[in-house]
């Protein structure tokens, strides 16, 4: 069982702050790490997957960087709005890609 | 859409009774995942499949069988539930790609009484 960490475990922010999140995880044996999105009373919906050292992924206000020598990786949200509230996990792929370990997640809340 | 459905989508049941939770997905894939959320642990896997007849466990399975029988169907079942497994249970498929995202199906909402 991998070791994925994520801080905060909370956050809240006002409409229009830009804010970050971090993942930390095992470097050793790195295969892939994704990163979900999860609205209250939904599913997890995948943002990202990242497999490369240095990988930087963009999608509209969010975009998410990978380091995986020293084993984070960050979330970035620019000019947060209140539809971005949502808990965000990132997982890491161990061995043969079977089985992903998720961290306990950043769940965000956005005032409008 | 990834073609995931879990039924049923809510139920209750009470301590020492068996449960079975089902899992249906209509695109072929041959991998499928039970989780379970939990409180500042995100989603936990409990057991997972890769074909046919072929499944493991994941981080958190005991109290937990499966099966698969049919590439379309993965069942979850808790064989004599305790409160401790109440907790909204999700499946999830991933694609042909190695390390591919997974895809969530709505999720079954499980209360123990």
């Amino acid at each position: 069982i991998l070791n994925v960490e994520q801080s905060p475990q909370s956050l809240h922010v006002q409409e229009g702050d830009s804010t970050n999140f971090t993942c930390s995880f095992p470097s050793s044996n790195f295969y892939a790490l994704h990163w979900y999105r999860w609205e209250t009373a939904k599913s997890p919906e995948a943002l990202f997957v990242m497999t490369l050292n240095g990988d930087e992924k963009k999608k509209g206000r969010i975009s998410a960087t990978l380091n995986t020598k020293e084993g984070y990786s960050y979330l970035y949200i620019k000019g947060s709005q209140p539809e971005d509230s949502a808990t965000y996990l990132c997982a890491q792929y161990g061995e043969a890609g079977n089985m992903l370990t998720f961290g306990g997640g950043t769940r965000l809340m956005v005032k409008p | 859409d990834a073609g995931i459905t879990q039924s049923p989508r809510h139920k209750v049941t009470e301590t020492g009774t068996p449960v079975t939770l089902r899992c249906h997905q209509t695109e072929n894939h041959r991998y499928m995942y039970w989780y379970r959320q939990d409180p500042g642990h995100g989603l936990r896997l409990i057991h997972y499949s890769y074909g046919v007849k072929d499944t493991d466990k994941g981080e958190v399975s005991d109290g937990y069988s499966v099966s698969r029988s049919k590439t379309e169907d993965f069942l979850l079942t808790l064989e004599s539930a305790t409160s401790s497994q109440t907790s909204v249970y999700f499946c999830a498929i991933r694609g042909l790609a190695e390390y591919n995202e997974q895809f969530f199906g709505p999720g079954t909402r499980l209360t123990v009484l």
